[in-house]
């Protein structure tokens, strides 16, 4: 059970390249999320999902578009990066709304 | 929007002595969660509480819910060095049908402890 993983762990962009982060989890949960955290500046959540098929937006979307074309995996694309988008990023998930989230690792971007 | 605000933001305690963080949110709260991140690690979720006036324990810990539902804190008795971390609270809005689903954390309170 390996719980929530996320792919990859580190990279590095050039300023308006793209590239999409993927998150797996195993536990069946239907509630999926991706944060950005930031130094001092705590998690903030970027989109989330209710379950296959259905993405809703965060607190700091712009810039980011999500999809969840299966209930285990939540992808996080950045169309054109920006230095503004280096930060680490945190995939989560839980059962219910209102359960605990499980973090997966964290992806470390940085755009230059 | 709702906003969760965390004191202090950092805190460096001798090995052995109490340490306690706040949180305040600035709308009625369904519920909250406390969360532990270690250095280079990920959050891990720690405790949930969901009443008003709730108090909880876990060895060590003692976690409180206000009577408004709009504060809480989290208290660590004698700390060990296996304490240091990051604790973030994150709560969820009582009253935003859209938002239900979405926490709002708090921007955590670095604990460092002195061997």
């Amino acid at each position: 059970n390996a719980g929530v993983t996320q792919t990859p762990k580190f990279r590095v962009l050039k300023t308006g390249q793209s590239m999409t982060l993927l998150c797996a989890q195993d536990m069946n949960h239907e509630y999926m999320y991706w944060y950005r955290q930031d130094p001092g500046m705590g998690l903030r959540l970027i989109h989330y999902s209710v379950g296959e098929g259905t993405t809703a937006k965060g607190e700091v979307p712009d810039g980011y578009n999500v999809s969840r074309l299966k209930k285990q995996n939540f992808l996080l694309g950045l169309e054109s990066a920006a230095p503004s988008q280096t930060s680490v990023y945190f995939c989560a998930s839980n059962r219910e709304g209102w359960s605990e989230q499980y973090f997966g690792p964290g992806t470390r971007l940085t755009v230059t | 929007g709702q906003q969760v605000m965390q004191i202090p933001q950092y805190q460096h305690v001798q090995e052995g002595e109490d340490f306690t963080t706040y949180c305040n949110s600035s709308t009625t709260l369904s519920n909250i969660q406390w969360y532990k991140q270690r250095p280079g690690g990920h959050p891990v979720f720690l405790i949930q509480l969901v009443k008003s006036g709730e108090v909880k324990k876990q060895k060590r810990l003692t976690f409180q819910f206000g009577e408004a539902k709009k504060n809480s804190s989290l208290h660590i008795t004698a700390t060990q060095t296996t304490d240091v971390g990051t604790y973030f609270c994150a709560g969820r809005d009582a009253y935003s049908g859209a938002g239900s689903y979405q926490l709002t954390f708090g921007k955590g309170t670095k604990l460092s402890v002195i061997p």
